[in-house]
């Protein structure tokens, strides 16, 4: 069983829609990060939230930190085909600045 | 600021023979560095933790004889595949430790024949 539970596994929807990936864990996090990765790509960071309750956006994507911390989403308004690729959730401990846990992965594909 | 370069990109290699990966931090100091392997359309599974001027940490059923990691500045972490076989085919990805996040690299496809 992975820490952090991240969900759906797959998604695949229409350029316009709008969507909700999210990351779920019985444990709290010091901070959690959310990083999109391209096939054969590195992950790139997309945001950071630090504080219980925290929404932090990014042009049509919104992040948003459980009030416990331990859980966080991401929304997507109105899709674009370049948001294709693989979303991943980490979540670092609280007793070890440099332990982080992934999630599972989100896939995602916008269809033009 | 907090580029990761990887390097090389791509290597094919022959059976039985070794390959280093280089991880640079370009704009930053990085004491700790991480190397992932991962597999097609999985998530990254963490193979070591890498600390500058320190033996590196490896998660349970990883082969510290076969992944060999050093760390030898604050800028610079390898990870050398020994003896590589067929099946440590794969994508390799590091990340270098920032404030509160990992920074990671575009990663290296290795292709063992």
């Amino acid at each position: 069983t992975q820490l952090l539970e991240q969900s759906p596994q797959f998604l695949s929807i229409q350029e316009g829609e709008n969507l909700t990936v999210y990351c779920n864990s019985s444990s709290v996090f010091s901070s959690l990060q959310w990083y999109r990765q391209e096939p054969g790509e590195g992950p790139v960071l997309l945001v950071t939230v630090v504080t219980g309750g925290e929404v932090k956006k990014l042009k049509r994507l919104t992040f948003q930190f459980g009030d416990a911390r331990k859980d966080s989403s991401l929304h997507i308004t109105a899709a674009q085909p370049g948001d294709t690729g693989l979303y991943l959730c980490a979540g670092v401990s609280l007793y070890n600045f440099n332990k982080f846990y992934f999630g599972s992965g989100t896939k995602l594909n916008v269809k033009p | 600021g907090a580029v990761v370069s990887q390097h090389p990109s791509r290597v094919i290699c022959k059976s039985g023979t070794s390959v280093k990966i280089e991880c640079r931090s370009l704009d930053f100091q990085a004491t700790t560095m991480f190397w992932y392997r991962q597999f097609p359309k999985q998530s990254l599974m963490l193979m070591a933790t890498s600390n500058e001027g320190s033996k590196a940490t490896y998660e349970q059923g990883v082969e510290k004889d076969k992944f060999l990691i050093n760390h030898a500045s604050l800028t610079l972490s390898t990870l050398t595949v020994t003896s590589a076989h067929p099946e440590d085919s794969s994508f390799y990805i590091c990340s270098a430790m920032g404030a509160y996040e990992q920074y990671f690299g575009p990663g290296t496809r290795l292709t063992v024949t």
